[in-house]
């Protein structure tokens, strides 16, 4: 059974600063990995797409990161804003045909 | 163009009513998911569709859950004989298709359960 894993499940930083999530899975037979963000009592917003072919995907200040073979990715956001202030979730795509999604990692950037 | 929508946004319920939950998927996606999001358990996959055609009903939590979708596109999560422990949010989301496409989410029906 695929199990998700995000750390830090919370980070408080500056504005400004540069961030790295970490997502771990123990099934790396994926066909996609996903990004989402979600913003409080809202529903989910998807940030980036990585096929399992793929190494990164970029998009604006956000970049991420798939490492099948050892199962894990990152998601980096550069020069980080109080806009950026969400909860951050990660998600696998396999056999199944579902999203296996990890517990969040809930950021919040201070001005 | 419109994303995935669903309804109502707010749903208040005495234990023992049944309730029905809608999605409208995005225009052209044959793909369909409902997932529930509760304090306790994070986010959990339900059911998927791929046309009208539900294969594989195992995560859904009872068999006081049921979904169909008709005509490939609107679907339905319905619960009967509801319970406290149904309180959640219940999203839904679509894709272009199974697997390698990625999927968008509606902003979820939240349900309590009095």
């Amino acid at each position: 059974k695929q199990e998700v894993t995000q750390i830090p499940a919370a980070l408080s930083v500056p504005e400004g600063e540069n961030l790295v999530l970490n997502c771990s899975f123990t099934d790396s037979a994926i066909y996609n990995l996903q990004w989402f963000r979600q913003d409080p009592g809202k529903g989910l917003t998807s940030l980036l797409l990585i096929q399992s072919s793929q190494r990164e995907q970029t998009s604006g200040r956000l970049n991420a990161s798939l490492d099948k073979s050892s199962g894990r990715s990152t998601l980096y956001i550069a020069a980080s804003q109080p806009g950026d202030s969400a909860t951050y979730l990660c998600a696998v795509f396999n056999a199944g045909n579902m999203l296996t999604f990890g517990g969040g990692t809930r950021l919040m950037v201070k001005p | 163009g419109a994303g995935v929508s669903q309804s109502p946004s707010n749903k208040v319920t005495e234990k023992g009513k049944d309730v029905e939950l809608r999605c409208d998927p995005i225009s052209g996606h044959t793909a369909l998911y409902w997932y529930r999001q509760s304090l306790g358990q994070g986010l959990e996959f339900l059911i998927y569709f791929q046309g009208n055609s539900a294969p594989d009903k195992s995560g859904l939590p009872s068999d006081r859950f049921s979904a169909e979708r008709t005509g490939g596109s609107v679907s339905t999560l319905t619960i009967q004989r509801t319970q406290q422990e149904d309180s959640a949010v219940y999203l839904c989301a679509s894709s272009f298709s199974l697997k390698s496409y990625e999927q968008y989410f509606g902003p979820g029906t939240r349900l309590t359960v009095t």
